[in-house]
């Protein structure tokens, strides 16, 4: 059961142009989400989080955007850089049934963006 | 300040053999994950421990693998029996007590012959 779903293995950006990353997820119980970027060979890096009192999040040329009525979050990058080129993760965590936040991340499959000089 | 180091960075083992997987949180972090990432998939959660004791144990895919946190700082994750379905990158993260976004290591990555 994928509770957390990125529907796009790739994504190829120009340089310069918008880059969207999307995310889907299906549990309710879910009500913080972060996005992290991972190199080869290294860990995931956070890039930016929201919570779900809340519906965007900016920090730099990274936007989250949450529409929790769709359970659908995005990551928009602008401009795109080729430093960018990366698989991204969106990553889940909730409270569980007695109202306790917990710390389990659940993530997607990753999405591969290559953002083309 | 320095982040999650993890210790060692490849290890290969015989399949029924017995390794242990270091990480090192960042100071002051009070909360340690242990998750797994076989190539294609994202990272899959394994453990949480805040503080000494383990709060979520419920990704341990078995009674192979166990994990401790003494002294609520360094952690080792431990498998006894390894098999070769246990080949993947073991990360570790720390974070402070959650929800906060969670600090990564740089992974050991496991291949069990």
């Amino acid at each position: 059961d994928q509770q957390v779903k990125q529907n796009s293995p790739s994504l190829s950006v120009q340089e310069g142009r918008i880059s969207i990353l999307n995310c889907d997820y299906t549990n309710s119980m879910f009500d913080y989400f972060l996005w992290y970027k991972k190199y080869p060979a290294e860990g995931p890096t956070f890039l930016i989080s929201i919570s779900s009192i809340k519906d965007k999040n900016e920090d730099g040329r990274f936007t989250v955007f949450l529409n929790k009525s769709a359970k659908h979050l995005s990551l928009h990058i602008v401009p795109s850089q080729p430093g960018d080129s990366a698989v991204y993760f969106c990553a889940a965590s909730g409270r569980n049934a007695g109202g306790t936040s917990y710390g389990k991340l659940t993530f997607g499959q990753g999405t591969i963006l290559t953002v083309h000089p | 300040g320095a982040g999650v180091s993890q210790t060692p960075s490849n290890k290969v083992t015989e399949k029924g053999k017995y390794v242990e997987l270091r990480c090192d949180p960042i100071s002051g972090h009070t909360a340690l994950y242990w998750y797994r990432q076989s190539l294609g998939q994202g990272p899959e959660f394994l453990i949480y421990f805040q503080g000494t004791g383990a709060a979520d144990d419920s990704g341990l895919p078995n009674d192979r693998f166990f994990a401790v946190r003494p002294e609520g700082s360094v952690s080792t994750l431990k498998i006894q029996r390894t098999e070769r379905g246990d080949s993947a990158v073991y990360l570790c993260a720390s974070s402070f007590a959650p929800p906060r976004e969670q600090f990564f290591g740089p992974g050991t990555r496991l291949t069990v012959l």
